[in-house]
C-alpha cells in the first residue's frame, strides 16, 4: 500500500489521558499536514511539518497539542490530557512538494473518542 | 469571512443523471489552486479534480469535470451519469499561494436515489 497510513484507525481515551496519532506519509512525500474535523464540518488545518521542522502551526491550540516529524519514523499528534471537545477524526495528509498545485493525498483517519 | 462557501447543506439526484455541486471561494491572491474532495460514509477522503488559477481549460477527470468561473470565483464540480457509488460528501478546498493548507468548505451531502 503506497498510500498515506494512519494509525490506530479509532482510539479510545478517558478524560486526562493522552492520545498519539501516527501518520506515515506516501513514499518520496517529505510534506505532511494534520487536519482535524468534527461531526458534521469540514476540516480544519492544524499543522505543517517537514522533516525535523514545524513550518507552520498556526490551525495547533495552544495548549496540550503537539506534532512532529522526526528524521526517521512516522509523524506524531500529540494530545496530552484529552478533554470530550477533542474527540474528532484527524486526518493526516502529505505531498511530494508544497507548491500551491500539489495535491495533498490523505490517510484514512484517526477517529479519536474521549469518554 | 468564509474563505469556501458551499451553500448546498444537501442534494438527492436521480441515477444516471448529472448533478452540479456549487462552490465559491474568496482570495486576494493571485495564485491558488482548488480541489475537490470525495468523502463516502467509510469516513476517508479521496482526492478527486485539481484547478489552478492559472488553467485556462477547466479541469475534467473521467465523470468529474470544474466548471471553473474566475470572475465569480466560482468552482463548481459537475458529475456527469451518476451512480450509486457516487453518494457521499463532497468537499471543496482551496490552497492559497501565500500558505500551504488547505481550507475547506463545509461540505455536500450528495445522495443517489436508484
Amino acid at each position: 500500500n503506497a498510500g498515506v497510513m494512519q494509525n490506530p484507525r479509532h482510539l479510545v481515551r478517558r478524560r486526562g489521558q493522552e492520545a498519539r496519532l501516527r501518520c506515515s506519509p506516501m513514499k518520496g512525500h517529505s510534506h505532511v499536514y494534520w487536519y482535524r474535523q468534527l461531526p458534521e464540518e469540514g476540516l480544519k488545518f492544524m499543522v505543517y511539518l517537514q522533516k525535523e521542522n514545524i513550518i507552520d502551526e498556526s490551525g495547533m491550540p495552544k495548549e496540550r497539542f503537539s506534532a512532529e516529524f522526526p528524521k526517521e519514523g512516522p509523524s506524531i499528534l500529540r494530545i496530552q490530557q484529552v478533554v470530550r471537545g477533542d474527540s474528532a477524526a484527524y486526518f493526516c495528509a502529505s505531498s511530494s512538494t508544497h507548491r500551491t498545485g500539489e495535491t495533498q493525498y490523505f490517510g484514512p483517519g484517526t477517529r479519536l473518542l474521549v469518554l | 469571512a468564509q474563505k469556501i462557501t458551499q451553500t448546498q447543506p444537501g442534494m438527492f439526484v436521480q441515477e444516471k443523471e448529472a448533478v452540479t455541486l456549487d462552490c465559491t471561494y474568496d482570495t486576494s491572491d493571485q495564485s491558488y489552486g482548488l480541489f475537490w474532495y470525495k468523502q463516502p460514509s467509510s469516513g476517508e477522503m479521496i482526492f478527486l479534480i485539481y484547478q489552478g488559477s492559472y488553467d485556462e481549460q477547466n479541469a475534467t477527470e473521467g465523470r468529474y469535470s470544474l466548471n471553473f468561473q474566475k470572475a465569480r470565483k466560482s468552482a463548481n464540480l459537475v458529475i456527469s451519469a451518476s451512480q450509486l457509488g457516487d453518494s457521499a460528501m463532497y468537499f471543496c478546498a482551496m490552497r492559497e499561494n501565500t500558505n500551504e493548507k488547505l481550507t475547506f468548505g463545509t461540505g455536500t451531502r450528495l445522495t443517489i436515489i436508484p
